[in-house]
């Protein structure tokens, strides 16, 4: 059972557009990673969030971990194309492990 | 300042063979994992090491091995190959356990 579902799967949009990824579990997470993968790379951290509720922002990405520490969103504003990649979620849930999430594939066109 | 590295990046292996994937970080960090990736599963972890001298199964341990062969280098070993482990492998390190992780480029097995 995929403790981290993350969604949608799959997005491809222009460039100029806005998009949310969710990354959602029915468990609680002591803290959540974002990162990046882009291919034939390993995957790059992009952000921690810590606190229930806590809102980050990076440049035109946005990450918020739900007050309840279950469930986190990236939000991405005016799309670009070097924004393509695979984005994954991980959660702390016990110690000196990480769960990563199912990942969403984003395609950023012209 | 390498990173991590990994070798080799492609393996193509038969039903039984054996085999090892090596990784060495030059970070100094303590902690090191390997994770296997397949379409729509994200992440696995395999194995992980907290720190130097320890060793512990992750989610997929079942057909691998591990050694912790000191500080830098932490090496995968699959005793003898099956299809189902046609995967791509990372290794990653962290300074210290669910710190941020450092992830290498990568092996690409298939196995035939």
């Amino acid at each position: 059972t995929q403790l981290l579902e993350q969604s949608p799967q799959f997005l491809s949009i222009q460039e100029g557009e806005n998009l949310t990824v969710y990354c959602n579990s029915s468990s609680v997470f002591s803290s959540l990673q974002w990162y990046r993968q882009e291919p034939g790379e390993g995957p790059v951290l992009l952000v921690t969030v810590v606190t229930g509720g806590e809102v980050k922002k990076l440049k035109r990405l946005t990450f918020q971990f739900g007050d309840a520490r279950k469930d986190s969103s990236l939000h991405i504003t005016a799309a670009q194309p070097g924004d393509t990649g695979l984005y994954l979620c991980a959660g702390v849930q016990t110690a000196s492990k990480l769960t990563f999430g199912t990942g969403t594939r984003l395609q950023v066109t012209l | 300042n390498a990173g991590v590295t990994q070798t080799p990046k492609f393996q193509v292996l038969k039903t039984g063979q054996s085999m090892t994937l090596q990784c060495a970080q030059d970070m100094n960090h303590n902690s090191m994992y390997w994770y296997r990736q397949d379409p729509g599963m994200g992440l696995r972890l395999i194995y992980y090491s907290a720190s130097e001298g320890t060793t512990d199964k992750g989610e997929v341990p079942n057909g691998y091995n591990v050694s912790r062969l000191n500080k830098r280098e932490f090496s995968l070993r699959l005793e003898s190959a099956a299809p189902s482990q046609t995967s791509v492998y990372f290794c990653a390190s962290s300074l210290l356990s669910l710190y941020e992780q450092y992830f290498g480029p990568g092996t690409r097995l298939t196995v035939t």
